[in-house]
């Protein structure tokens, strides 16, 4: 079974520009949650999808979004890229929609820099 | 809000055993996580705890006092490759699979 893919793993931008983020889960895998990992402050909930609906969402300003599609795959944007969003965005999924002793299954990241 | 607590940083000898310590302050308490993440990969699961106890796993082992909301991670015989950084997540009760992380505690293993 295939892991949790995150595209691209790499991306360099500058202020002001905006960037989308694209993971795909486990197969089977219906719930979708991003984490924003930074040396100071760690791994910090962004949002999480399930069946294409937002069920939670952290404190982060509205300049980040997401969404889910039908086949569970999903993206994240950040619009008006400041010089702080520069940080490993993680990927996780898992097969359930509650906390019920389900592990989350992480994907490598993507790390953003902004220039 | 939630606090969660752990040390930045610790160093162990190849072989021998290291306690991992883990504080949170949490309302609505429905586990604990922990989690090994190496250098430039993915956090892995290790272990979790919802139950007053201990988990074990191998050469890893979970504790968790609820009461006094403390967990450590144990890791017995380490090995070079155990070097990493360690994090400890809570997640609510409600919260769906949302985590909430400490800081993560780097592991140093030398010989």
């Amino acid at each position: 079974k295939a892991g949790v893919t995150q595209t691209p793993r790499y991306l360099i931008k500058t202020r002001g520009q905006q960037v989308t983020l694209s993971c795909s889960p486990i197969s089977g895998h219906r719930s979708v949650s991003w984490y924003q990992q930074t040396p100071g402050q760690g791994l910090q909930f962004l949002f999480e999808y399930f069946s294409e609906t937002q069920r939670n969402k952290g404190n982060f300003p509205g300049r980040f979004s997401g969404r889910q599609f039908s086949n569970s795959r999903s993206e994240m944007n950040v619009s008006t890229l400041e010089l702080g969003d520069s940080a490993l965005y993680l990927c996780a999924s898992s097969s359930s929609a509650t906390n019920r002793r389900e592990k989350l299954f992480f994907g490598s990241g993507t790390q953003l820099s902004v220039l | 809000g939630q606090n969660i607590d752990q040390p930045t940083e610790m160093t162990a000898t190849e072989g021998a055993i290291v306690q991992i310590n883990c504080t949170y302050q949490t309302s609505g308490f429905n586990g604990l996580f922990w989690y090994q993440q190496h250098a430039g990969e993915a956090p892995t699961f290790l272990s979790y705890n919802v139950l007053d106890g201990l988990e074990e796993k191998g050469r890893f082992s979970s504790f968790l006092s609820r009461s006094k909301g403390y967990s450590y991670l144990l890791l017995k015989e380490l090995q070079m490759k155990d070097s990493a950084s360690y994090l400890c997540a809570v997640i609510l009760t409600g919260g769906g699979n949302k985590l909430t992380f400490g800081t993560g505690t780097q592991l140093k293993v030398e010989l």
